[in-house]
């Protein structure tokens, strides 16, 4: 079983729409989960993180993670054509200094 | 806003041959890291490194690869003997001491080895 497991899609979506995007993961050591947005051919920009099961909100955005399914799950809001990009999430076991461990990454459309 | 750079973008190499790929990391920050892609795959953990030492290494970073602070602002990654295989987006990151630990990437550097 692969350790993060995340949907490629591509996701394809009218602008306004509600888009949820999720990641499944089997180590329950996870303590902290990223979600990253990816342009084509450049580094991840870091979107969210969230510490052990909860939600957090910033803006359009919302991040909900829940240990016990061991889902994490990337909500966006009024989604608008410069959100089309690839969303990755991303997990480790620690603090600073440890691996992060990344979903294959879920590419999303959305179109004016 | 402060950002992790590297260069070059694009590094074309032979078989064989050594490469250096170079990152400045957040000027704050104390926890650096290499990652890799290739092309359609996973972004992977290669290295972590602090206080001049290794932290933590994957599989994938073998004998072929080595990590260097060499100064106060830059830190690189080194592939004696590049291979094919080696062709992937390097992607350098930084994160602050303690805290979550968010990583920061920086725009990556295109390997491509012919």
């Amino acid at each position: 079983q692969k350790e993060v497991e995340q949907d490629p899609g591509p996701l394809s979506v009218p602008e306004g729409a509600i888009v949820s995007l999720n990641c499944t993961y089997s180590n329950s050591a996870f303590q902290y989960f990223m979600w990253y947005r990816q342009y084509s051919r450049k580094g991840p920009e870091l979107l969210m993180y969230t510490y052990s099961s909860g939600n957090k909100e910033d803006g359009r955005f919302t991040a909900q993670v829940d240990k016990s399914s061991k889902y994490i799950s990337l909500f966006i809001r009024d989604s608008q054509p410069s959100d089309s990009a690839t969303y990755l999430c991303a997990m480790s076991h620690g603090q600073a200094g440890t691996a992060l461990i990344f979903g294959k990454g879920t590419t999303l459309s959305v179109s004016s | 806003e402060p950002e992790v750079t590297q260069t070059p973008s694009h590094q074309v190499t032979q078989m064989g041959q050594e490469v250096i790929l170079r990152c400045v990391p957040i000027s704050n920050h104390l926890y650096f890291y290499w990652y890799r892609q290739i092309l359609g795959q996973k972004v992977e953990f290669l290295v972590s490194f602090y206080n001049n030492e290794i932290s933590e290494k994957s599989e994938i970073f073998d004998d072929q690869f080595s990590v260097e602070r060499p100064d106060g602002s830059n830190f690189t990654l080194k592939i004696r003997s590049t291979k094919l295989e080696d062709s992937a987006m390097y992607f350098c990151a930084s994160s602050a001491q303690g805290g979550p630990d968010t990583q920061y990437f920086g725009p990556g550097t295109r390997l491509t080895v012919l």
